[in-house]
C-alpha cells in the first residue's frame, strides 16, 4: 500500500470548515483514499473514500487532486466533539491478502470553542 | 445493537499469566482483525480471519493466537503475558466489496503488572 503524509496536528475553530490534508504521491491506480477517525479512547470509525471523483456523505467531503499524489478531508461544520485524529490511509479495495488497514501516525484535529 | 463487541474492556493481570480477549460482530461481515495500539498510539493489524481462515499474520509472537468458532466472532489468547503486551486491542470487521470499509470495537485496555 501507499504511504501517506500527514501533518500532525492542526487546530480549527468551531463552526469553521476544517481541511485536513493528506499527500499519497506513490499511489497506484487502482488504490483508493480512506479516512477513518479515532476519537479519544474509542475505536477507529470510518468517514469517507474514493478513487478519482470528489466524495461527500453525512459526514465529510473529500476532494482527490487530479494527478491523485494528494487529498483533502473536509469537516465542513467542525464541532468539539471532531476533535480526534484522523487518519488517512491508501489501500487496494477487497485486496485478497491485504485487507487490513495500515495506519499511519495520523493528524490530530483540536476544535477550539 | 452494538456492531462490533470485545469484553472485557479492561483487564489487568500478572506477568506469565494467560488471558482472553472476545470479540463478537453481529453485521454478517466475513472478515475479522485484531489490532495493537501501543502506548505511542500506533495501530497495528495483528491477525486478520476469513471465513475461518487466517489470511494475515503479522510478526507477533506465537503466545498471541487468534481463535474463530464462527463466523461471528473472532478472540485473542494471550500466552505467558509479559510487560510488553500492555496495549490497548482492537477487534474490527469489515466485509469485502467495493464499498468495504471496516468497524471497530471499542477496544480492551490490557495492562500487565
Amino acid at each position: 500500500d501507499a504511504k501517506t503524509t500527514q501533518p500532525p496536528s492542526m487546530d480549527c475553530a468551531e463552526g469553521r470548515a476544517a481541511n485536513l490534508p493528506c499527500n499519497h504521491s506513490t499511489i497506484s491506480g487502482n488504490e483508493y483514499v480512506y479516512w477513518y477517525r479515532q476519537i479519544h479512547s474509542q475505536g477507529p470509525q470510518y468517514i469517507i473514500h474514493g478513487l478519482k471523483n470528489n466524495e461527500t456523505n453525512e459526514m465529510a467531503s473529500l476532494i482527490i487532486t487530479e494527478d491523485r499524489k494528494s487529498s483533502t478531508l473536509i469537516l465542513p461544520h467542525a464541532t468539539l466533539r471532531d476533535t480526534a485524529v484522523y487518519y488517512c490511509i491508501v489501500r487496494l479495495s477487497h485486496s485478497g491478502s491485504a485487507r487490513q488497514l495500515t495506519f499511519g501516525s495520523g493528524t490530530q484535529l483540536t476544535v477550539l470553542p | 445493537d452494538t456492531a462490533v463487541s470485545q469484553t472485557p474492556k479492561y483487564l489487568v493481570t500478572q506477568m506469565g499469566n494467560d488471558k482472553s480477549i472476545k470479540c463478537e460482530q453481529n453485521l454478517g461481515h466475513d472478515t475479522m482483525y485484531w489490532y495493537k495500539q501501543d502506548s505511542k498510539k500506533f495501530l497495528k493489524i495483528m491477525f486478520s480471519y476469513n471465513n475461518k481462515e487466517l489470511i494475515i499474520n503479522e510478526t507477533v509472537p506465537n503466545r498471541f493466537s487468534p481463535k474463530s468458532p464462527d463466523k461471528a466472532h473472532l478472540n485473542l489468547h494471550i500466552n505467558s503475558l509479559e510487560l510488553g503486551d500492555s496495549a490497548v486491542y482492537f477487534c474490527a470487521s469489515s466485509q469485502d466489496g467495493v464499498r468495504e470499509r471496516a468497524f471497530f470495537g471499542q477496544g480492551t485496555r490490557l495492562t500487565v503488572v
